[in-house]
């Protein structure tokens, strides 16, 4: 079974500065997906980004990157000129890209609280 | 707003009372999931549907009853349950091409 780790279970930033969450994952699978979700405290789970295994390219979104490094299983999110409105929980997630009846399920890190100091 | 829409937001109810979560998906997705998000614990699948058909229980207690009758609406039916159930109860859903879910705002449920 996939495990997915967020070792930081809190993590705060000065307004504009940049900050990494981390996390890892324990997989035997080739092809996956991994994401990153946003909940703010009005408690609905946000798409940040998503990062396709096969691709060795990082994906990028506005402010937010990722490092993905596949052989080691780690898959953390930088957030550049950090906003106020950045504050949340964040957590990091994985989804087989095998279909196979309930295997398009989210498996969920246990998240890591950001906070933005202004 | 993500397209997946939770009723109540918020719910009180007594261990002896029977109620009913209600999420519905605008999307045209084929797959919806209920999650369960307890304070400090990862989210924890509780059911998978994929076109109306169950095909994930994750080993939850019977007292939680999921219904799905059709690709858009997604119920959990509550009874009997115990303190320790109390906690986020968030619906997503899917579409099989499309790899991320998309999640509703979730039901806070308290049960005294």
């Amino acid at each position: 079974a996939q495990t997915v780790t967020q070792s930081q279970p809190e993590m705060s930033v000065q307004e504009a500065e940049t900050v990494t969450l981390s996390c890892t994952y324990d997989t035997s699978e080739s092809d996956y997906y991994l994401f990153w979700y946003k909940q703010p405290p009005s408690r609905q789970m946000i798409l940040v980004i998503r990062q396709e295994a096969y691709k060795q390219q990082n994906a990028t979104e506005n402010r937010f990157s990722v490092n993905f490094q596949k052989a080691a299983k780690s898959f953390s999110l930088k957030i550049s000129d950090s906003q106020l409105g950045d504050a949340a929980m964040y957590f990091c997630a994985y989804r087989s890209a095998v279909l196979q009846g309930g295997s398009e399920k989210l498996v969920f890190g246990k998240g890591t609280k950001l906070t933005v100091n202004p | 707003e993500t397209g997946v829409t939770q009723t109540p937001r918020h719910l009180v109810m007594g261990m002896t009372n029977k109620k009913s979560l209600k999420c519905e998906q605008h999307l045209g997705h084929n797959a919806m999931y209920w999650y369960k998000q307890s304070a400090k614990k990862p989210l924890e699948l509780m059911f998978v549907y994929n076109f109306k058909e169950q095909t994930e229980n994750n080993s939850v207690p019977s007292r939680f009853s999921p219904e799905c009758p059709n690709s858009s609406h997604l119920f959990l039916h509550l009874h009997t349950l115990q303190p320790e159930d109390s906690a986020l109860y968030l619906c997503a859903s899917s579409q099989v091409m499309v790899p991320q879910a998309f999640f509703g705002q979730g039901t806070r449920l308290t049960v005294v």
